[in-house]
């Protein structure tokens, strides 16, 4: 079975912090992904990444950046944290296989920027 | 562009009872489509996909989904609902020719004794 573990479950955090969210995968996948989900709205893209040091914007990249140094980890970071960005944040990963591919998900975080 | 409807933010349902969870969808080519469930504080579990072929696929849980181009629609269904049933569903959608997974706003299931 895919295994991908968070950080943390719960954070608390202030404005104007610099945060790290960090997802660790062990099945080798080429594929990450970050996830913001708010009520109402799904899920929705932040940034992805298909092989180390490679990163794509996804459709709310603004206010977040990305790293990935190894292939088993990506980290989501929030370069000045602000209250808009509490939210729950899930990370997911995928084999590569574009025909169909399942993304297999991570607890998520709850994040609450005060 | 790709987008995802699930036109109903809640369904309710009693115990025993078939249940059908909606979503229609949108994509320029053709689709892979999904269903993910969430479980209260947990993250998103997939539950089955449509690819291609059969239009009925089989998933996990006893839940089906029916793929049907004609209407852009992949509707979840179970034919008798459990409690444990109870939880956030998500459908999602991608293209073929696309790298990113669009993911409906999700519908909550409520599944009543």
């Amino acid at each position: 079975d895919v295994k991908v573990t968070q950080s943390s479950r719960y954070l608390v955090k202030r404005t104007g912090e610099k945060v790290f969210l960090e997802c660790v995968q062990d099945m080798d996948h080429e594929n990450m992904f970050w996830y913001r989900q708010d009520p109402g709205l799904g899920l929705r893209l932040i940034y992805f990444s298909y092989d180390v040091k490679m990163k794509e914007k996804g459709d709310i990249p603004e206010g977040y950046s990305v790293s990935r140094e190894k292939k088993e980890r990506f980290s989501l970071i929030l370069e000045s944290a602000s209250t808009n960005q509490t939210s729950m944040y899930l990370c997911a990963t995928s084999a590569g296989d574009r025909e169909g591919e399942t993304q297999y998900f991570g607890p998520g975080t709850r994040l609450l920027v005060l | 562009a790709q987008s995802v409807a699930q036109p109903e933010d809640q369904v309710n349902v009693a115990e025993g009872n078939p249940l059908t969870v909606k979503c229609t969808y949108s994509v320029s080519g053709n689709p892979y489509l999904f269903w993910y469930v969430q479980y209260p504080n947990r993250g998103l579990q997939f539950l089955l996909k449509y690819i291609t072929g059969d239009n009925l696929v089989k998933g996990s849980y006893g839940f089906e989904a029916e793929f049907n181009k004609s209407q852009t629609s992949f509707h979840l269904k179970k034919p008798s609902a459990l409690v444990s049933d109870s939880a956030l569903y998500f459908c999602a959608v991608r293209d073929e020719r696309g790298f990113k997974t669009i993911f409906g706003a999700g519908t909550r299931l409520f599944v009543k004794a």
